[in-house]
């Protein structure tokens, strides 16, 4: 099983650049998740998604879109890129019977180093 | 607010020494918690969790926590600490699906 694969590893844009981060699970979770995360921050969530078709905003979602047309993956995109987008980048996925029920613990990928200059 | 608090950002200890990393949240209800550890340059993997039940928790490589109500924590700890244990722990709830991280704690280890 590769679980949850995030691509590219790193990426470096010029300000106003676009972009789109690609995750894809192989474990039929229904539940996927974008996080950031910056030096000293902890993960903020970004967006997060419920099941295809379905997505919704988390903590900080100001300059990222989503899609979720499969249950397998979940693309962020980056329109204008600004420095503050400069951030490690962590796609997560859970399985949850029932949005009543408890969600299984989240399963990373291993995160995209992107930098914006 | 919801909010996961993690009030030590780095944390030294000498190999085979105790170590306790703290762990605070203010929700509503009681949630479902969790303890992450990440090494450098990868991603996060669960150390252990806990929904409800028993208190205590055993997780993976020898860790081990404990949900407090009265003190709204779940704070991780480990007996003797191994080397190989130097990495960032980070504290997380469930709160209706939607996963929320403490800072994290950077754990050094003296040899």
């Amino acid at each position: 099983n590769a679980g949850v694969t995030q691509t590219p590893k790193f990426r470096i844009l010029k300000i106003g650049q676009s972009m789109t981060l690609q995750c894809t699970q192989d474990m039929n979770h229904n539940y996927m998740y974008w996080y950031r995360q910056d030096p000293g921050m902890g993960l903020k969530l970004i967006y997060y998604s419920v099941g295809a078709g379905i997505t919704d905003k988390g903590e900080v979602p100001n300059g990222y879109n989503v899609s979720r047309s499969t249950t397998e993956d979940f693309p962020l995109r980056l329109e204008l890129a600004a420095p503050s987008q400069t951030s490690v980048y962590f796609c997560a996925s859970s399985y949850s019977r029932d949005s009543d029920s408890y969600n299984s613990p989240l399963h990373f990928g291993n995160g995209t180093r992107l930098t914006v200059t | 607010a919801q909010s996961v608090t993690q009030p030590d950002i780095h944390i030294t200890v000498s190999e085979g020494a105790s170590l306790e990393l703290r762990c605070n949240y203010s929700y509503g209800a009681t949630p479902y918690l969790f303890w992450y550890v990440q090494s450098p340059g990868q991603g996060l993997q669960l150390l252990l969790k806990y929904f409800s039940g028993d208190t205590l928790v055993q997780g993976i490589k020898g860790f081990e926590a404990e949900f407090k109500r009265s003190q709204s924590s779940f704070n991780l700890r480990k007996p003797s600490v191994h080397w190989s244990d130097a990495a960032e722990y980070f504290c997380a709830v469930d709160n209706f699906n939607k996963f929320y991280f403490g800072s994290g704690t950077k754990l050094n280890v003296k040899p």
